[in-house]
């Protein structure tokens, strides 16, 4: 069965400083990844999203993951962090046989200014 | 802009009523799903159609029911609302069809239940 594991429950950081959040996955075939953030209040939005290729891939407000397929992960990177950036962020694998998102526990991010 | 759009945002039913909540979208995605959100918690799949066929999670209460008349709106039923249902539920949609694997969420609707 597929499933997503984020390492990191609650990170506190400060501005400026830099940010890798953990996601491992386990599913045996092709899959499609992604990172949702949901910011305070609001509706989960695309972060972004790995099919294939190049396994860097970018997504919005500076964001990057790396997909590390030996490792089963793809990590979520981000240099320098801001206090917008406070927001609880979602890994998820997408497994075709099953048309369905799963998704990791979470990983709520709290940035002090 | 094409979306998916939720209504109500807001929701506070009874202990046992019945309530629907809605969900619509212009994407024109074949694919529609609900999740149940608990506070600090991960996206709980409850159930999602794929066209009109329906695929329910096999730890889904037979409390919950779903609807879809047509490919933009889905309907997600309570038939009987306890306590523990309060939750805000998202609405989804994605088309693995034309290589769309991903899924754009609704606002969500935050229910209450009293």
């Amino acid at each position: 069965a597929q499933s997503v594991s984020q390492h990191n429950h609650h990170v506190i950081l400060s501005e400026a400083a830099s940010l890798e959040l953990g996601c491992n996955y386990s599913y045996g075939g092709t899959v499609n990844l992604f990172w949702y953030v949901q910011y305070p209040g609001q509706h989960l939005q695309l972060l972004l999203k790995y099919f294939s290729g190049d396994p860097l891939v970018k997504g919005i407000k500076g964001f990057e993951a790396e997909f590390i397929k030996s490792k089963f992960s793809f990590n979520l990177r981000k240099p320098s962090v801001q206090w917008s950036d406070t927001a609880e962020y979602f890994c998820a694998v997408y497994g075709g046989a099953t048309n369905k998102l799963i998704f990791g526990t979470g990983t709520l991010l709290a940035v002090q200014p | 802009d094409a979306m998916v759009i939720q209504n109500p945002r807001y929701q506070v039913t009874q202990f046992g009523k019945p309530v629907t909540l809605s969900c619509s979208q212009t994407l024109n995605h074949n694919v529609m799903y609900w999740y149940q959100q608990k506070s600090s918690q991960a996206p709980k799949l409850l159930f999602h159609y794929y066209d009109k066929d329906f695929n329910n999670e096999a730890d889904t209460p037979d409390n919950f029911q779903s609807r879809r008349p047509n490919t933009s709106f889905c309907f997600l039923d309570i038939r009987s609302p306890g306590l523990g249902d309060a939750a805000m539920y998202l609405c989804a949609t994605s088309s693995p069809r034309t290589g769309t694997y991903e899924q754009y969420f609704g606002p969500g609707t935050r229910l209450t239940v009293t």
